[in-house]
């Protein structure tokens, strides 16, 4: 069964540095989203794509997110200055067309910052 | 503010017996609810999706409820196996005019754990 793959599994960076996760998201879904999950909290969405652009985001992601889809298969997050209360997993996730449709979540990247 | 509350926090049940889970929401207006399951280091899994018009929804040893009157669902696992062990997400979905806008409200989850 296709599925969301997420690279890398586990990143560490140091505070300030910018830092890109990468995702190739199942190959015929058209949308895409970015979630976080700070450890011991719940699942906090950060940013959905589709058409090539931003199509919502949260509080959380501000001016030292991006999110780019270089090309037709890659999907990417960047934090331009990480900050220490930006540890989290971070999950990709993708969509068929259906607003009922279930998300497919990556396994995520452990994002460190020391 | 749009709420999705999960109890019991944490479960443990011997193999083979049932147990539910519990999920309240406030969001409004409401389009689907969903439960995930997620274990330790992976990403959710999708179980159930249900609309507001749906009140049961089966997959295999997992039946989800739904009482949109009361904003209340459930989550019911039959016959219990070690590999059910993980945390159980209620996900609840506001109603959008775009279909691209998809920021869902997680709950905090149900750390379920199975015993042999």
């Amino acid at each position: 069964e296709p599925e969301v793959t997420q690279t890398p599994s586990h990143q560490v960076t140091q505070m300030g540095q910018e830092v890109i996760l990468r995702c190739v998201p199942i190959s015929n879904h058209l949308y895409f989203y970015w979630y976080r999950q700070i450890l011991g909290q719940k699942v906090e969405f950060l940013v959905s794509f589709y058409n090539n652009e931003i199509s919502e985001k949260s509080e959380i992601f501000d001016d030292q997110f991006s999110v780019e889809r270089p090309d037709g298969s890659n999907f990417t997050l960047k934090i331009r200055s990480t900050k220490l209360e930006d540890s989290a997993m971070y999950f990709c996730a993708s969509r068929l067309t259906d607003y009922n449709s279930p998300l497919h979540f990556g396994n995520g990247t452990r994002l460190t910052v020391t | 503010k749009n709420q999705v509350e999960q109890s019991p926090q944490s479960l443990i049940i011997l193999e083979g017996k049932n147990c539910t889970l519990q999920c309240n929401y406030t969001v409004s207006p409401f389009s689907n609810l969903r439960w995930y399951k997620q274990d330790t280091g992976r990403g959710p899994v999708s179980l159930t999706i249900m609309t507001f018009s749906e009140n049961t929804k089966s997959n295999g040893r997992y039946t989800a409820t739904l009482d949109a009157d009361t904003k209340q669902s459930s989550l019911h696992i039959t016959a219990s196996q070690l590999s059910d062990s993980a945390s159980y997400i209620c996900v609840v979905s506001p109603r959008w005019t775009s279909n691209s806008g998809y920021a869902l409200n997680f709950g905090k989850g149900t750390s379920l754990l199975v015993t042999p």
